[in-house]
């Protein structure tokens, strides 16, 4: 157990709809990064948020966007969902440029 | 550019062989992190191990090892004596200090499928 926490496990919905998912850090830990898997792009970097504040971009699309709150938790916003965005969702954290944990993912099916 | 390369896609064993996933990374950073993550059919993403760029000792934890050559810019991770528990995808990672972000730039995964 890594620690960090992803819910839902599973999310099933349909295209043109709107999700959120959500990722509680390890304690203590001030970063939160949100990666996609999907088969075809594999392993990507979305976004990072340290302390409450976004610290990098990576291959996120318009329709995507994410926060920290104060209590360091982040949501990813999966919004015009298409069936493309069909992928594993991983958050992971770390204490400052160190380790990352992972979360045990969401999986989105959109249909 | 940042890049990481796992040329094998998969491969297969008996356990009790040896086999060796190679990771091979390229970076402008003079100052770098190194990673091997494993994913194991439920899932999950564990960490292994990290690296920095300033430390090319080779490191042994139990049947696993790992060797970092600069010169080649390759960090070659080896299982000996494999079991069938160690099937799996693993991934090697790059993150770079610079620009004040731990992102991780990620290999394509070799899937490692142990039989008895």
């Amino acid at each position: 157990d890594s620690g960090v926490t992803q819910t839902p496990k599973h999310l099933i919905t349909a295209t043109g709809q709107r999700v959120t998912l959500r990722c509680s850090p390890r304690s203590g830990d001030l970063s939160v990064y949100w990666y996609q898997q999907s088969l075809d792009q594999g392993l990507q970097f979305l976004i990072q948020y340290y302390n409450g504040e976004e610290r990098a971009k990576g291959n996120i699309l318009e329709r995507f966007s994410a926060q920290q709150f104060p209590d360091l938790h982040s949501e990813l916003n999966l919004s015009s969902l298409e069936l493309g965005d069909s992928a594993l969702y991983f958050c992971a954290s770390s204490l400052q440029q160190d380790t990352q944990y992972f979360g045990p993912g969401t999986r989105l099916t959109v249909l | 550019a940042q890049k990481v390369t796992q040329a094998q896609t998969e491969i297969s064993v008996v356990e009790k062989e040896d086999v060796t996933l190679d990771c091979v990374y390229e970076t402008r950073d003079t100052t770098y992190y190194l990673f091997w993550y494993k994913q194991p059919p439920s899932g999950e993403l564990v960490f292994l191990i990290r690296r920095n760029s300033f430390d090319e000792q080779n490191e042994i934890s139990g049947r696993y090892s790992w060797n970092f050559q600069k010169s080649t810019s390759s960090f070659n991770f080896t299982i000996t004596a494999s079991q069938v528990v160690d099937s799996a995808v693993y991934f090697c990672a790059l993150s770079e200090f610079s620009g004040n972000t731990g992102k991780l730039i990620f290999g394509q995964g070799t899937t490692l499928q142990v039989k008895p």
